[in-house]
């Protein structure tokens, strides 16, 4: 059954640092994505990776996806106040198009 | 299109009441998903459409709770019977599958069961 872990489930950090938000799945996976949630507001797509190495960058926020290590990160780069949020990963069961499994979610909380 | 619809946005009820939320996904979008989550946890999976058929349903979807895509472009959600602990967000998702089901969420409907 897959599963999918992340952490740290919550995380306060400083304007200006760098942080890295860790999404383990326990099965094969052919893909996965990460959403961000603004409190009180709904999911918003931020990446989908497909293939092993895979990186993709926006902004301040880069995703990459190691299906070897059944890892992907989440990296933060010189974090500001905007990227305070709950950021979820979700990984996509192999045996089940539709079936997408969800992480609990962190927390980030960017304190200037 | 500018994206998944909801409506209402905020629902207010007392217990006991029936109530109905509607999603409409986008246009092109043939699969469609409603989601429950409650504060500080994530979305749980409620149902989940493919056209108008509704191929998967948690076993959170009570007896109460029933939802119908009768055309295969939007959805109702209907809780019967409220009760306090419905209190939730409702989200409703649509995709293609052609783009790797990657999941759009629409804005939520937050039910408040006085």
């Amino acid at each position: 059954e897959l599963k999918v872990e992340q952490n740290p489930l919550f995380l306060s950090m400083q304007e200006g640092k760098n942080y890295t938000i860790y999404c383990n799945y326990s099965t094969t996976s052919d893909r996965l994505y990460w959403y961000r949630q603004d409190p009180g507001k709904s999911l918003e797509s931020l990446f989908v990776l497909l293939s092993n190495g895979a990186v993709k960058q926006e902004g301040r926020l880069m995703a990459s996806l190691d299906t070897k290590a059944r890892l992907s990160t989440l990296h933060i780069t010189a974090a500001v106040h905007d990227l305070s949020a709950t950021y979820f990963c979700l990984a996509g069961d192999a045996g089940n198009n539709r079936k997408l499994i969800w992480g609990l979610g962190t927390s980030l909380a960017v304190n200037p | 299109d500018t994206g998944v619809s909801q409506d209402p946005r905020h629902k207010i009820t007392k217990r006991g009441q029936n109530v109905t939320f509607r999603c409409d996904p986008i246009s092109e979008h043939n699969r469609l998903y409603w989601y429950r989550q409650t504060l500080g946890q994530g979305p749980e999976f409620l149902t989940y459409f493919q056209n108008e058929a509704q191929l998967e349903k948690s076993r959170l979807l009570s007896d109460r709770f029933s939802a119908e895509r009768p055309k295969g472009s939007f959805s109702t959600l209907e809780i019967q019977r409220t009760e306090q602990g419905d209190s939730a967000m409702y989200l409703c998702a649509s995709s293609f599958p052609g783009s790797y089901n990657e999941q759009f969420f629409g804005p939520g409907t937050r039910l408040t069961v006085l």
